[in-house]
């Protein structure tokens, strides 16, 4: 089945420690995008893709950088990370990033800063 | 400013009880509305996508309809397993994202 996956589902760093978040799509997607989650918050978009042009949150931290190098893979760095950056991280992808495309999920990686 | 507001916040039902939950939005040119299903430590998983006022899909004991200026997740006889946060989300025409609401936590109690 066509999918969005994310790995590790799990990941522990410690503080200030560089960590690297993986996602890989088999939709064929143009679009994909990073979220950070935190407990009975809503997903908090950090920045997204559509093709090879970036596009930027304007309150997402510089700690937080990302990388596309094709369609299928997403990377999410986290340079310095700190307690407030634990939560839960959702890729998702979709066909054309308008507001009438339906984004389509992974199952996150939850992040643990020590 | 584009916003999704969800009520309530938390919802229990006993088994069978129905009941509907509440997505208000203030999204500048609405072109989708998006309800999602999350179960803890998961992501979201897509239901349904509206697109015009007056629109309802289904889906097993789930309806999402929309008007002008919101939706509403009816669900009908629910069971346990229906316990999740519904997530709504709306899409407008000012660039690619879409806004989120917090969600409802469902509880249903067998």
């Amino acid at each position: 089945d066509a999918m969005v996956i994310q790995n590790p589902r799990y990941q522990v760093t410690q503080f200030g420690k560089p960590v690297t978040l993986s996602c890989s799509q088999t939709l064929n997607h143009n679009v994909m995008y990073w979220y950070q989650q935190k407990s009975s918050q809503a997903p908090k978009l950090l920045f997204h893709y559509y093709d090879k042009d970036f596009n930027n949150e304007a309150d997402t931290p510089d700690n937080f950088q990302s990388r596309r190098p094709n369609t299928s893979f997403c990377f999410l760095d986290i340079r310095s990370p700190g307690l407030g950056d634990a939560a839960m991280y959702l890729c998702a992808t979709s066909t054309g990033g308008a507001g009438t495309d339906t984004q389509y999920f992974g199952p996150g990686t939850r992040l643990t800063v020590l | 400013e584009d916003q999704v507001t969800q009520s309530p916040e938390a919802l229990r039902l006993q088994e069978g009880e129905s009941s509907s939950l509440n997505c208000s939005y203030t999204v500048s040119g609405l072109r989708g509305l998006f309800w999602y299903r999350q179960d803890p430590g998961k992501g979201p998983e897509f239901l349904f996508t509206l697109y015009s006022a007056g629109e309802e899909k289904e889906k097993e004991r789930l309806k999402a309809t929309l008007t002008k200026k919101e939706s509403f997740l009816h669900i009908t006889a629910p069971k346990p397993e229906d316990s999740a946060t519904y997530l709504c989300a709306g899409g407008g025409n000012r660039d690619d994202k879409i806004i989120f609401g917090k969600g409802t936590r469902l509880h249903i109690l067998p």
